[in-house]
């Protein structure tokens, strides 16, 4: 089944401490997303990469880092730095410039 | 930069019946695509529909339809023969072209309930 998926579903983090959140998709998707989601909110784009090797900043990057080692894979680290972590987290990829975004089933991090 | 809008933040309607849901946006760009998303509770996001701002014919896909006013920047969903399974957040997004990737703006979203 091709599908992107997230890793884990929930996450208990303590503060000062850094986690990373999975994101794989076997779409052959060029492009890939992470966003946030606070209660009763819409979605905040944190980190976009439209290619291997590269990635671009989003509206609300402070304290997050990405890497895009392989096509497939587009994890998220929420750094010790980022003030208020705890959300509901989504990656979505798309196939291009102009591709609908698609999107994985989400990670709740709860910051204890 | 734009800015998306849902007026509605809850609405409800019988089960088989129509419902619309409103969004208004605000972008100097002349190119651009409009998606509605559905947002059930297992929080996955669901891609319903998608418009592109240079075709005047509105998308339809089965029971989900939109009425495209590029003019008057509105972007409304219309759900026809309402079901049982249609209870979600509701949420409309924009996307413009950029070099650099394309990123997607959301509204805050509108709760909608089907009652039986």
């Amino acid at each position: 089944d091709g599908g992107i998926t997230q890793s884990p579903k929930y996450l208990f983090r303590k503060e000062g401490q850094n986690v990373t959140l999975s994101c794989e998709q076997n779409l052959n998707h060029d492009a890939m997303y992470w966003y946030r989601q606070d209660p009763g909110q819409g979605l905040r784009l944190i980190y976009y990469s439209q290619i291997v090797n590269d990635f671009q900043k989003g509206d609300i990057a402070e304290g997050y880092s990405v890497s895009r080692e392989k096509k497939e894979s587009f994890p998220l680290t929420v750094t010790s730095a980022q003030k208020n972590p705890t959300a509901f987290y989504l990656c979505a990829s798309s196939i291009g410039l102009a591709g609908s975004q698609y999107f994985g089933p989400g990670t709740r991090l709860t910051v204890l | 930069a734009q800015t998306v809008t849902q007026s509605q933040p809850e609405m409800s309607v019988q089960e088989a019946e129509t419902v619309t849901l409103s969004c208004t946006y605000d972008t100097s760009e002349s190119n651009y695509y409009l998606f509605w998303y559905k947002q059930p509770p297992s929080r996955q996001m669901i891609l319903v529909i998608r418009q592109e701002a240079y075709k005047q014919q509105n998308a339809t896909e089965n029971r989900f339809s939109v009425n495209f006013q590029k003019a008057a920047k509105s972007f409304s969903l219309k759900i026809s023969d309402s079901q049982l399974g249609d209870t979600a957040m509701y949420f409309c997004a924009f996307m413009k072209h950029e070099t650099s990737g394309s990123r997607l703006t959301f509204g805050e979203g509108t709760q909608l309930t089907v009652n039986p």
